[in-house]
């Protein structure tokens, strides 16, 4: 199963509002990514978050990590219709010498629709 | 280049036939992924490269799937003997050099198997 568990599944919002996204995951981290795709092809890089760090900002995303309740939450403010896409969480995790390389595991994907 | 770039960008191909896929990373990035994006399965990692060895295969779904990196930079990724099973998107990535750095994603190629 994938690694990254993110709700909801689908959102839906009017233009302006705030976007709440939610990943959840089974092990270890050394990074926790996220990412947006759009018509299922390329993916866009969005923000990275160490497990070390516990908030990160980046224009108007915040991206939560709590390592202790393995979650991570994507908060998208002041929503935009061009904000449409499909918003993926990867995790890297670590492997058995405590290092990484960067093999991401996907959640399945939380689809984002900000009405006009 | 200013991205990574992928080639073809659709492929249709008959089942049975091989196909070879091929990424071209953002020049001076050691790391090298493949990744496939399916209906069923999401996004699945494939192989990992540093440089021009492939430290971690254990995506590869099957003895059908090979990949290389020549000169540390173009990998190509070959499906043997296709099946429809193999249709997906597949993505390609690289990174500076892996590990805390993020990923660059290519478009990617997407296959069809009929």
């Amino acid at each position: 199963s994938q690694q990254g568990e993110e709700d909801p599944q689908a959102l839906s919002i009017q233009e302006g509002e705030n976007a709440t996204m939610n990943c959840s995951y089974k092990t270890s981290i050394n990074n926790l990514q996220w990412y947006r795709q759009n018509s299922g092809r390329g993916l866009v890089h969005l923000i990275l978050i160490r497990s070390n760090e516990r908030e990160k900002h980046s224009g108007r995303l915040r991206v939560t990590l709590d390592t202790s309740k393995k979650s991570s939450s994507l908060l998208i403010t002041a929503s935009r219709a061009a904000d449409t896409a499909s918003y993926f969480c990867a995790t890297d995790g670590v492997n058995a010498g405590g290092t990484s390389y960067g093999k991401l595991t996907f959640g399945q994907g939380t689809i984002l629709t900000v009405h006009p | 280049g200013a991205g990574v770039s992928q080639s073809p960008s659709n492929k249709v191909t008959e089942k049975g036939k091989d196909v070879e896929l091929r990424c071209d990373p953002i020049s001076g990035h050691t790391a090298l992924y493949w990744y496939r994006q399916s209906l069923g399965q999401g996004l699945e990692f494939l192989i990992y490269f540093q440089g021009n060895s492939a430290p971690d295969k254990s995506g590869l779904p099957s003895d059908r799937f090979s990949a290389e990196r020549t000169g540390g930079s173009v990998s190509t990724l070959t499906i043997q003997r296709t099946q429809q099973e193999d249709s997906a998107v597949y993505l390609c990535a690289s990174s500076h050099q892996g590990g805390v750095y993020e990923q660059y994603f290519g478009p990617g190629t997407r296959l069809t198997v009929t």
